[in-house]
């Protein structure tokens, strides 16, 4: 299960943003020291997109103020200057036990 | 242009039938592992079902299985859902997205096709 905090947040712009991502069980392995994290954004109206994956690797064309972090459980996305097109919901996954896929229940941030 | 295209959604009576299809072009479609996921109205993702290159085999989340098919024909670059025996737990959007290869994530998605299951 994948715990996610908070389920909402308003930041102003050019502010930073910290979502949260809690694992109940660790999606790291010893055999290959990858964490099996990945973050989408769903801006409304929009099908998700791809973020970022090994837990911190950007999406080619992701812009570099998104940044991933974390390991074993804790995991955090940061949006290190928030712009008006960020304006979304973001969800975190985990596919350390594929074939099976779990997303955390969203974070919906938006402009204070 | 990558693009992948769902329909097939509609309205439909609870314990009804309906199959989605996803045409994909812009890229090697039989390198890529295909998946379902959905979203209900106003709530988060859930992965649905997936199938791997060649179409042998085949997953689905407890919530579907035993009721939703998924299959793939690479001749036609296209991924199908067959929904049976469906509920109105199963009204959302469901997306079809590619399994980037070799990494497991979603970096494939289409704009998705709506299901509305009355009672």
């Amino acid at each position: 299960v994948l715990t996610q905090s908070p389920n909402s947040l308003a930041v102003s712009l050019g502010e930073r943003a910290t979502i949260n991502c809690k694992s109940s069980l660790s999606i790291s392995y010893n055999s290959d020291n990858k964490n099996y994290l990945a973050w989408y954004q769903q801006r409304p109206g929009q099908p998700p997109k791809l973020l970022i994956y090994w837990a911190s690797v950007r999406e080619s064309g992701v812009p570099d103020r998104f940044i991933g972090s974390g390991s074993g459980t804790d995991f955090t996305l940061t949006i290190s200057s928030l712009q008006p097109e960020d304006v979304a919901v973001y969800y975190c996954q985990q596919y350390s036990n594929p074939p099976t896929w779990t997303f955390g229940q969203g974070t919906k941030v938006e402009v204070k | 242009e990558v693009q992948l295209v769902e329909s097939g959604g509609g309205l439909v009576h609870r314990g009804g039938s309906l199959r989605l299809s996803c045409a994909a072009s812009g890229f090697t479609f039989s390198t890529y592992g295909m998946s379902w996921v959905r979203q209900a109205p106003g709530k988060g993702l859930e992965w649905v079902s997936a199938i791997n290159t060649i179409g042998v085999n085949t997953h689905y989340a407890d919530s579907v299985r035993g009721r939703f098919t998924i299959s793939r024909d690479n001749s036609r670059d296209t991924v199908f859902l067959q929904l049976n025996n469906l509920g109105a737990e199963d009204t959302a959007i469901y997306y079809c997205t590619g399994l980037f290869p070799g990494l497991g994530v979603f970096d494939l998605w289409g704009q998705g096709t709506m299901v509305v299951v009355s009672s």
